[in-house]
């Protein structure tokens, strides 16, 4: 199993541009999330899904889209990025009746 | 509100000694407590988690925790640290309202040769 995937490592985008924030999972977990890292802050939930079909808003969702037409993508997306948006974005997976949740690497974004 | 609190932004630690990280939380109900670390470059691993039963939860790579009730805490602990642990490391708590796991800021461990 490759896990949690993410694409891309690191992007930077000028003020204004949009773009896609890839998160794929090949563990067939039916719950799967966005986390943004601050310094300082820890890791805040963007926006979550519990399954194909079913998303929903977590701490800071503004600024932010996503869906789920699959149960093994959730893309994330930026419809007009803010340097306020720089930052490191995590996806994570697990199973509804499972605790464990599995992170992928990261994508480090900078917004210019 | 579901919380944790990680007081301490770092730690040091000399190689071989014992390490505490120590995290606190606030919660209704019956907590779900974890903790996972996050190497440099790296996303967050899981290392150990409390639902129910011992107090002392034993996890991956020789670390452990301690739940303590009375106390409202999970501190992780190790103990004989190696250079290898420096990393960041976090608290989270399952939030049961929402089924969201909700972290706290991160403690930085330095284990020092």
């Amino acid at each position: 199993n490759a896990g949690v995937t993410q694409t891309p490592k690191f992007q930077v985008l000028k003020t204004g541009q949009s773009m896609t924030l890839q998160c794929a999972q090949d563990m067939n977990h039916e719950y799967m999330s966005w986390y943004r890292q601050d310094p300082g802050m820890g890791l805040r939930l963007i926006h979550y899904s519990v399954g194909a079909g079913i998303t929903d808003q977590g701490e800071v969702p503004n600024g932010y889209n996503v869906s789920r037409s699959t149960t093994e993508d959730f893309p994330l997306r930026l419809l007009s990025a803010a340097p306020s948006q720089t930052s490191v974005y995590f996806c994570a997976s697990r199973r509804v009746l499972q605790e464990t949740q599995y992170f992928g690497p990261g994508t480090r974004l900078l917004v210019l | 509100a579901q919380s944790v609190a990680q007081p301490e932004d770092q730690v040091n630690v000399a190689e071989g000694n014992p390490l505490t990280v120590k995290c606190t939380y606030s919660v209704s109900g019956n907590p779900y407590l974890f903790w996972y670390v996050q190497y440099p470059n790296r996303g967050l691993q899981f290392l150990l988690k409390y639902i129910t039963g011992d107090n002392l939860v034993k996890g991956s790579y020789g670390f452990e925790a301690e739940f303590n009730k009375s106390q409202t805490s999970f501190h992780l602990k190790k103990p004989s640290a190696l250079v290898s642990d420096s990393a960041l490391y976090f608290c989270a708590v399952r939030d049961h309202n929402t089924d969201k796991l909700i972290f706290g800021t991160g403690t930085r461990l330095q284990v020092f040769p």
